[in-house]
Order: structure tokens, then sequence, then C-alpha cells
């Protein structure tokens, strides 16, 4: 298993660009999510898929669209980067059922936007 | 909505000493506090958790405690080896809400050879 993967692992992009962040998992979970982490922010929950065909908003989504193409795989996409979007990004997945709340994470992307 | 504080936001100790940090939250209706632990270029992973029906639990060298009057808890990691450097994070979470974890701003342990 390769667990949660996401690509691509570094990106530099001007204001203005768009692109989108790749995330599967091959664990069969439910539930996938996007966070972004900034220095002494922590991680702060963009968007989240419950399920196969639900997305629903986190604390942060301003300026994020997210696809959950399949039960696999979640995007995030940004249609017009800025400089405040320069941040680590961090897909996850969970089975979220069965009294099973883990998160397991992917390596993430880092973004940087000039 | 729920609001996490971890402190120290880093901490450096002598190998074989002990080591813990600290979490406060803000909503009664949290249930659920699990800790990561972060690796230089990786993503966070699972190392302990803890249900707000029980008050503490051990694996090994790390252990958790909860109270849930105080609305805190804490990660104590015992005899501290190298490979325990990293960032670790709590987080705070309802069951039954549980797509979403507010995290702590996160607390860079350094453990010296």
């Amino acid at each position: 298993n390769a667990g949660v993967t996401q690509t691509p692992k570094f990106q530099v992009l001007k204001t203005g660009q768009s692109m989108t962040l790749q995330c599967a998992q091959d664990m069969n979970h439910n539930s996938m999510y996007w966070y972004r982490q900034d220095p002494g922010m922590g991680l702060r929950l963009i968007y989240y898929s419950a399920s196969e065909g639900t997305t629903d908003k986190g604390e942060v989504p301003n300026g994020y669209n997210v696809s959950r193409l399949n039960k696999r795989e979640f995007s995030l996409r940004l249609e017009s980067a800025a400089p405040s979007q320069t941040s680590v990004y961090f897909c996850a997945s969970s089975v979220s059922s069965g009294g099973s709340y883990e998160q397991y994470f992917g390596p993430g992307t880092r973004l940087t936007v000039t | 909505g729920e609001n996490v504080e971890q402190h120290p936001s880093t901490l450096s100790v002598q190998e074989g000493d002990s080591a813990v940090i600290k979490c406060t939250y803000s909503d009664s209706a949290s249930n659920y506090f699990p800790w990561y632990k972060q690796e230089l270029g990786k993503g966070p992973q699972l190392i302990i958790d803890i249900r707000s029906n029980v008050g503490e639990k051990k694996d090994q060298r790390i252990a958790v405690t909860l109270n849930k009057t105080a609305k805190h808890f804490s990660l104590h990691i015992t005899e501290t080896q190298p490979e325990d450097s990293a960032v670790y994070f709590c987080a705070a979470s309802t069951e039954g809400n549980f797509n979403k974890f507010y995290f702590g701003s996160g607390t860079k342990l350094n453990v010296k050879p």
C-alpha cells in the first residue's frame, strides 16, 4: 500500500495563476481532507469530504475549490493564486466508521506564490 | 468553534530526560484527542490518542493524560531518545463530528544526545 500520495511535491506559481493539487489514497477510506500548514499555526482544515459525492468547507476555504473525483481521489484547486496561499498543503484520509478516527497524512506539497 | 492552544512552542531536553507538552481546548463537547508526530519533510503521523471516558493512556514510553474538568490534556515522553526529535501536534475533535480535527500550533522537540 502506498497510503496517501500527493502530487506535486513542490510548486512555484505567480500571482493569479491557477493549479490543482492531486491526492489519492489506496486504503479504501471514506473520508478525505485538505489542510494547510503555516509556521506557528498548526494545521488548518480547508475542505473535507465525509464520503464519496460530498464536500464541505473547513476553517479556511476562501480561495480554494475541491473535487471528490471518486472514492480514491480528492483534488484541491487554486483558481487565482495569491501570496497568502504560500504554504505546505497536506491531504489526509480516514475510515471514519467503526470507532476509528485516525487520519493518515500524505507527504505534503510545498507551494510558493510570488 | 473549537480553539486548541499548545505549549511550549519549542522544547529542548537532554537524552534520557522526560518531555511534557500541554494543550487546552475550549469546546466541552470535544471528546477525542489525538497526538501527531511530524518528522522533517513528512506528513504528521498518529502516535497516541485518548477519548474523554479515559483519564490516562500509555504506550511504552509515551502517555497522554486528560483532565475534562479543566479542559486540558498532556503528552508525556519518558526516556527521550534523539529519534523523538520532531514537531508534535495535539488535536481535539467531537466524535459524531469526527471529520473536523482542530489542531494546536505544534511543539518542536529537540532531544540532545
